[in-house]
């Protein structure tokens, strides 16, 4: 079975455009969830969608936003980039919805010049 | 969510067991413990998790102590693929944000 894929993955931006991140999760999973990875903060959850549904949400400004579609796919946007935005960010897709068995993908890298 | 004490690195000889400890003093009595690893650039991997019971699977061994203070992972023949950083995280059922520390880098070498 194929793993979570994420596209793309590297990606260079400029201060104050937006970026739109995809995701795709196994097959059969229809929860997906996405996290910030920097060397400062760690690894931080951003927010959980299940059934096109916003689940969980974390601790970042508006600028951050996501969707997830009918067949579980899920992209995040970012707008207005600060060069504080750069960074790993991944997604993980799981089962079901509460669930903390995660599978992560391979990360989308974003630089912010 | 509980509040995890791991130490920061830790060395392994190819071959032997690697025992990863995490302290979870505060943890209630319905939070799971999950580990989960990441190997350089790549990312998270789930690996194991227990309630109370110790756990086993193909990747590795959770115990966790009878007071369910503390838990170790164990990996019971280290190879250099298993070079990571492993994290140990409490979580309950109200929600599905992995809260992720800082873990323990294991360095496993020939």
């Amino acid at each position: 079975k194929a793993g979570v894929t994420q596209t793309p993955r590297y990606l260079i931006k400029t201060r104050g455009q937006q970026v739109t991140l995809s995701c795709s999760p196994i097959s059969g999973h229809r929860s997906v969830s996405w996290y910030q990875q920097t060397p400062g903060q760690g690894l931080q959850f951003l927010f959980e969608y299940f059934s096109e549904t916003q689940r969980n949400k974390g601790n970042f400004p508006g600028r951050f936003s996501g969707r997830q579609f009918s067949n579980s796919r899920s992209e995040m946007n970012v707008s207005t980039l600060e060069l504080g935005d750069s960074a790993l960010y991944l997604c993980a897709s799981s089962l079901v919805d509460s669930s903390y068995e995660q599978y992560f993908g391979p990360g989308t890298r974003l630089t912010v010049t | 969510d509980a509040k995890t004490t791991q130490p920061p690195s830790m060395d392994c000889a190819e071959g032997r067991a690697a025992n990863l400890p995490c302290n979870h003093s505060t943890i209630s009595g319905n939070e799971y413990v999950y580990w989960y690893r990441q190997i350089h650039s790549q990312g998270p991997q789930y690996i194991i998790h227990g309630l109370k019971n110790n756990e086993t699977n193909e990747m590795a061994s959770l115990i966790i102590t009878e007071d369910r203070k503390s838990s170790t992972l164990i990996l019971p023949h280290a190879t250099l693929r298993d070079t990571a950083v492993y994290y140990c995280i409490v979580v309950n059922q109200a929600g599905t944000a992995l809260i992720f520390g800082k873990g323990t880098t294991l360095s496993v070498s020939s």
